[in-house]
C-alpha cells in the first residue's frame, strides 16, 4: 500500500532561489503536517492542515515560508528566497483523524522527507 | 549502558544486549509521549506510544517508562538487533488541549548503533 510519499527526495537550491516541495498523503487522510528537521536534531513543527484548511502556521519560520493544500489532498511548501538557515529535512506526515477526535497522534504517518540544501 | 537524549546522543551496544534510551521532557502540561525511531533517510516511524495515566507500557521487545515526577522518559529495547540501528526520538503531546492536540514537540534524539 502506498503511504506518505514527498518529492524531490533532494533539492540544492542557490541562495535567493524559490523552491516547492511537495507531498502526497495517504489518500483520505484529512489531517496533514510539515515538519522541519535539522541536522541532528528532532522535527519541528510548521504548519497543519484540515484537509484544505491551514488551520496552524504557528510554527513556519518566516513569511517566507508558505504552505498550501487547495484541494485537501496534496500540499506544497514553497520557500522563497532560499537561505542556507533554511536547509534542513522537510517532512510530512498525513494522519486519518481530525484535530476535534480524540489522539492519539500516534497516528501522524511520516514520509521520507525533502533533503534541502541551501548553498 | 544509558544515554541520556540531550547530552549524550549516542549509545553503542552488542547485539543481544538490552538498550536504554533516555528522554527528558520539557513541558509539565504533557499528558501523551511517543518513541519514534528514525532510519537513515526515512521519516520517523511509531514504535511506542503511553499516557500519562501509566508509569509502564510493554509493546514487542520495548517497553516505555513514564516517570512524571522528574519529566522522565525511557526506551528500553530487549535483546538489541543490527535492524534497530537508528536515531530515536521521544514525543510529547498535550492530548487534552482541545484544539491543538494535534502537536508534537520532539526531543533531540539518541543514535543507537548495535554492533553484530
Amino acid at each position: 500500500g502506498a503511504g506518505v510519499s514527498q518529492s524531490p527526495r533532494y533539492k540544492v537550491a542557490k541562495r535567493g532561489q524559490d523552491v516547492a516541495l511537495r507531498c502526497d498523503p495517504i489518500s483520505g487522510h484529512v489531517s496533514l503536517f510539515w515538519y522541519q528537521q535539522a541536522l541532528g536534531q528532532g522535527p519541528e513543527f510548521l504548519t497543519y492542515f484540515q484537509n484544505e484548511a491551514q488551520l496552524d502556521k504557528s510554527g513556519l519560520p518566516s513569511d517566507r515560508f508558505f504552505a498550501e493544500r487547495p484541494e485537501g489532498s496534496v500540499s506544497t511548501l514553497k520557500i522563497q528566497r532560499t537561505q542556507q538557515e533554511d536547509s534542513a529535512v522537510y517532512l510530512c506526515a498525513s494522519s486519518p483523524r481530525d484535530r476535534l477526535l480524540s489522539p492519539p497522534p500516534k497516528t501522524q504517518y511520516f514520509g521520507p522527507g525533502t533533503r534541502l540544501l541551501v548553498l | 549502558g544509558e544515554s541520556v537524549g540531550l547530552h549524550l546522543p549516542t549509545l553503542s551496544v552488542q547485539e543481544g544486549d538490552n538498550s536504554i534510551i533516555n528522554c527528558a521532557y520539557s513541558n509539565s502540561a504533557s499528558d501523551y509521549f511517543i518513541w519514534y525511531k528514525q532510519e537513515s533517510g526515512k521519516g520517523p516511524q511509531f514504535i511506542i506510544d503511553i499516557r500519562s495515566n501509566m508509569d509502564k507500557r510493554q509493546g514487542q521487545r520495548v517497553t516505555v517508562l513514564l516517570n512524571k515526577t522528574v519529566k522522565h522518559l525511557s526506551l528500553q529495547i530487549a535483546a538489541t538487533q543490527p535492524g534497530d540501528s537508528a536515531v530515536y526520538f521521544c514525543a510529547e503531546n498535550i492530548a487534552g488541549s482541545g484544539g491543538s492536540n494535534y502537536k508534537l514537540t520532539f526531543g533531540k534524539g539518541t543514535l543507537l548503533t548495535v554492533n553484530p
